[in-house]
């Protein structure tokens, strides 16, 4: 059974960057999009980007083009989405989550992580 | 690339029959056929209720079922249940070759 495990909350300054990681278990699910999704308090949930480990290659919503930076590991079962020059506004949960076929971005994310809060606070 | 547009709330009375429609334009909903709909449950993780318009996961109730006309998509829930009362949301493959999701809609069990 697939599970997409979440690093923990993070606490930042405005203007520095946060790295938060994804690991993906319980089956070969590189060549499935990972995608990274945010909601902020109060706000609806947002499309930020996505990858496909197998083949490294990452979209990002036309937003977060430059400030945001998805990669994987060496074995490519972990996916790191890295959020530069924060502020408050990036204060929100973000998820990862895996689309439902191989190697599409527009199929549905059906396996969601269990969400990790980061909080933007000088 | 803007969010396609949901109405904020929706309610209806257990038993019933409610839909809620996601709007979006010729670059999203009305390009292509991949249209997928969420549950929301506060302090849970979403859940895909639809894919590509109108395929239901394994697992989904059969309660749950999507459309689209053109820009507008539609998710229809029937046989409405108090577990239902949850936010939902649209999302759309873009042109961009990107996702966009809708605003999200509160739905609320009389």
């Amino acid at each position: 059974q697939v599970e997409l495990l979440q690093s923990g909350a993070e606490v930042k300054k405005p203007g520095s960057s946060v790295k938060v990681s994804c690991r993906v278990s319980g089956g070969n699910f590189r060549n499935f999009v990972i995608s990274w999704v945010r909601q902020a308090p109060g706000q609806g949930l947002e499309w930020m980007g996505g990858i496909i480990p197998i083949f490294g290659t990452a979209r990002y919503a036309q937003k977060f083009q430059g400030r945001v930076t998805l990669t994987t590991d060496g074995s490519t079962t972990i996916v790191y989405m890295e959020v530069s020059r924060l502020t408050s506004e990036d204060t929100a949960m973000y998820y990862c989550a895996k689309g439902l076929q191989p190697s599409r971005f527009y199929y549905g994310m059906d396996v969601w992580g269990q969400g990790t809060t980061v909080t933007v606070s000088s | 690339q803007s969010a396609l547009t949901q109405p904020a709330s929706v309610s209806g009375s257990p038993g019933q029959s409610i839909t809620i429609s996601c709007t979006g334009s010729n670059s999203d909903i009305g390009a292509y056929e991949y249209v997928s709909w969420y549950q929301h449950h506060p302090d849970k993780a979403p859940k895909l209720l639809i894919s590509d318009v109108n395929y239901r996961p394994s697992g989904v109730s059969n309660r749950f079922s999507a459309s689209k006309s053109g820009n507008t998509a539609s998710l229809t829930i029937s046989g409405l249940q108090a577990v239902d009362e949850a936010d939902y949301y649209c999302s759309s493959y873009t042109t961009n070759f990107t996702v966009v999701f809708g605003g999200g809609t509160k739905l609320t069990v009389l």
